[in-house]
């Protein structure tokens, strides 16, 4: 199974882009990406997901090397309102129809005014 | 469209009852994910339904089952609670065999005593 890991917590300045890594040293061949968000008392919000290379949405992009041992989540010009925690997700099928979900421990975002 | 709807929102049990939480799908939705959130923690896989049939499972013991109806909506049934079973027990839903875009709800907050 996929373990990942984050940074604990990350501080940013309103408008700066801010980048946050998610390691998955073990990711399987099938395995893809995704990356959600939390506000406190509120269910996690789908931002993107990926398999390799780069995507990018309204919101975000995600860049994935080549190796896939890690993705990078790419928020430009934060807001006040992007203060929350950020979970990558490892979605692997593990056969026979059969799927395993492993979030990471999140990354709590602060942006400062 | 209605989203993902939990119920009840808090329950407060004592150590060694039974729980039955219970989780709406959005619309359109026919796979259901269900995750244990510790206080400060990621969300933990319980297990995801498929068209009923249970199609993943993590890390936890047989006496967390659960079931999807064919409305696809879904619950999630804990047999003698233990204290470390207080946690936020989320639901999500997607579409399609492969949990992409997984929608949650705000999810429902327990305390064991």
């Amino acid at each position: 199974l996929a373990k990942t890991t984050q940074p604990i917590s990350m501080d940013s300045y309103e408008g700066q882009e801010v980048n946050i890594t998610c390691s998955h040293n073990n990711i399987a061949t099938n395995d893809y990406i995704t990356w959600y968000q939390q506000f406190p008392s509120q269910g996690p919000r789908f931002i993107i997901q990926g398999y390799k290379t780069k995507v990018t949405n309204e919101v975000a992009s995600l860049f994935i090397p080549a190796d896939r041992k890690s993705s990078t989540l790419s928020l430009p010009r934060v807001s006040l309102s992007d203060t929350a925690v950020y979970y990558c997700l490892v979605v692997s099928y593990s056969g026979a129809g059969s799927y395993q979900l492993t979030f990471g421990k999140g990354t709590k975002l602060s942006v400062i005014p | 469209e209605t989203g993902v709807t939990q119920s009840p929102t808090h329950l407060i049990k004592t150590r060694g009852q039974q729980v039955t939480l219970r989780c709406s799908s959005q619309s359109g939705h026919n796979t259901v994910s269900w995750y244990q959130q510790a206080l400060g923690q990621g969300p933990q896989f319980i297990f995801q339904y498929y068209r009923e049939e249970e199609n993943g499972r993590g890390n936890f013991p047989p006496r967390f089952s659960g079931l999807q109806f064919p409305n696809y909506s879904s619950e999630l049934n804990v047999n003698a609670l233990e204290l470390d079973d207080s946690a936020l027990y989320l639901c999500a839903s997607s579409l399609g065999e492969r949990p992409d875009t997984q929608y949650f709800g705000p999810g429902t907050r327990l305390t064991v005593l």
